[in-house]
């Protein structure tokens, strides 16, 4: 599987201020991902970070709040942007194996806490 | 109803337990099924993919019933580093690679 790298692995930050989190994976991967799995709770997808094109964002969420990039194959970013109590979570990133029944692998994660 | 449901548990098992997890899934048209595992504050790890004839690995099995939209997890010889947090992962309806997760199960193995 691939390895993927985070960073940073953890912050605490002041309500109205952004953080960027970065992922990196020591492959080229056609599909990555970004969730949020928020205290106490399971993983909710956020998008799809397409190469050389806008995300693909879910439901609930918008590319003001949580833009995302991704300039080539084996790097992205999301960005948390002005930045609340309620955004307090830990963010993944993932990445798909196509060519081993689409598996999926995850990030170590990155840690948020908003004051 | 969720898309994915789970009994969260805790399952309280001795050393040595066989246990068993149910997970049901709303989407009829879900082609891929994944058992992950979550360790406290750590991300989740593939544990197994769900093929529809049934797949071992080990002391873990999974089941697949398409008619009746469920999927199993079977552990045998429970160790007390199976203690973890279980999560039933299903295809989301527009993508094969959208993962829709299932609040997962949590297993305490007891020496």
């Amino acid at each position: 599987s691939a390895v993927i790298s985070q960073k940073p692995s953890r912050d605490i930050c002041q309500r109205g201020t952004s953080l960027t989190i970065q992922c990196q994976v020591d492959s080229q991967v056609t599909m990555m991902f970004w969730y949020r799995q928020q205290p106490g709770q399971s993983l909710t997808l956020i998008a799809t970070a397409n190469q050389g094109s806008e995300a693909t964002y879910e439901s609930g969420f918008v590319i003001d709040k949580f833009p995302i990039s991704r300039p080539n194959l084996t790097f992205s970013t999301l960005t948390v942007s002005n930045m609340s109590p309620e955004d307090s979570s830990i963010y993944l990133c993932s990445v798909v194996n196509i060519s081993s029944y689409n598996e999926q692998f995850f990030g170590p994660g990155t840690r948020l806490t908003v004051l | 109803r969720k898309e994915v449901e789970q009994d969260p548990g805790p399952f309280n098992v001795p050393e040595g337990a066989t246990v068993a997890f149910n997970c049901t899934y709303s989407n009829s048209a879900s082609q891929s099924f994944f058992w992950y595992r979550q360790d406290c504050r750590k991300e989740p790890k593939l544990l197994m993919s769900v093929y529809s004839s049934g797949n071992e690995d080990g002391r873990f099995t999974a089941q697949l019933n398409r008619a009746s939209q469920y999927i199993s997890l079977l552990i045998r010889d429970s160790k007390l580093s199976d203690s973890a947090t279980y999560l039933c992962v299903v295809n989301g309806e527009d993508s094969s690679y959208k993962l829709i997760f299932g609040s997962g199960t949590r297993l305490l193995v007891r020496p």
